[in-house]
């Protein structure tokens, strides 16, 4: 198995541009977790997903941040627009309510706006 | 409020010596937790779990101990290695297995050769 996939690895844009990440689960994991981490905070809970359907999104900053599950497989967060405090390393991870071991997690991706 | 403490931000030990992270709770409902371990440009990796229904669990030279009463647990690497040297992160959930785990803001473990 490939593992949970993130792209892009490294994205810089400027203030105000849109940014779309992108997350694809591993095969046969049905719960979807977005974290961002920065230096002060650690790790985020985003926004977490059951097949398909987002059951909690109270840690989405505000309205300028979306995400959306539209398979089993992939997902997106979207940063519109985008400002320099959303400069972090963004990470999806994929688990299964049948397995022991917690989430698995991508490589991240780190996004910083100018 | 964090539910989830990791108190020492950074932590240097000595090759071969014994490295104690440490993680504290407030969520008496927590019952299962997690160390992960991460590495630069890396994503976490789970490193070892404890049940709320034990009070430690062992894992060739990781082992996490568990104490309920005072909402606390540790990760004792021995010995430690300089691979060891990464992010780890304590990760506790309410709900068992696979869901909503509450992560701490993590220790930066450094093994000195």
């Amino acid at each position: 198995d490939a593992g949970v996939i993130q792209s892009p690895r490294h994205e810089v844009t400027e203030m105000g541009q849109e940014v779309t990440l992108r997350c694809k689960l591993i095969s046969g994991h049905n719960s979807l977790f977005w974290y961002r981490q920065t230096m002060m905070r650690g790790l985020e809970l985003l926004i977490y997903f059951n097949n398909n359907v987002p059951i909690d999104d109270s840690g989405m900053p505000e309205d300028r941040f979306s995400a959306k599950m539209p398979n089993a497989s992939f997902s997106t967060l979207k940063i519109q627009p985008s400002e320099p405090r959303d400069s972090a390393v963004y990470f999806c991870a994929s688990s299964s309510l049948r397995g022991p071991y917690g989430y698995t997690f991508g490589s991240g991706t780190r996004l910083t706006v100018v | 409020d964090q539910q989830v403490k990791q108190n020492s931000p950074s932590l240097s030990v000595q090759e071969g010596r014994i490295s104690i992270l440490n993680c504290d709770y407030t969520n008496s409902m927590f019952d299962y937790f997690l160390w992960y371990k991460k590495y630069p440009a890396e994503g976490p990796t789970f490193l070892i779990s404890i049940s709320s229904i034990k009070d430690k669990n062992e894992d060739g030279r990781f082992t996490v101990f568990l104490n309920k009463s005072a909402k606390h647990l540790s990760l004792h690497i021995v010995p430690s290695q300089p691979g060891d040297s990464a992010v780890y992160f304590c990760a506790a959930s309410a709900q068992g297995y696979g869901q909503n785990f509450v992560f701490g803001p993590g220790t930066r473990l450094s093994v000195l050769p």
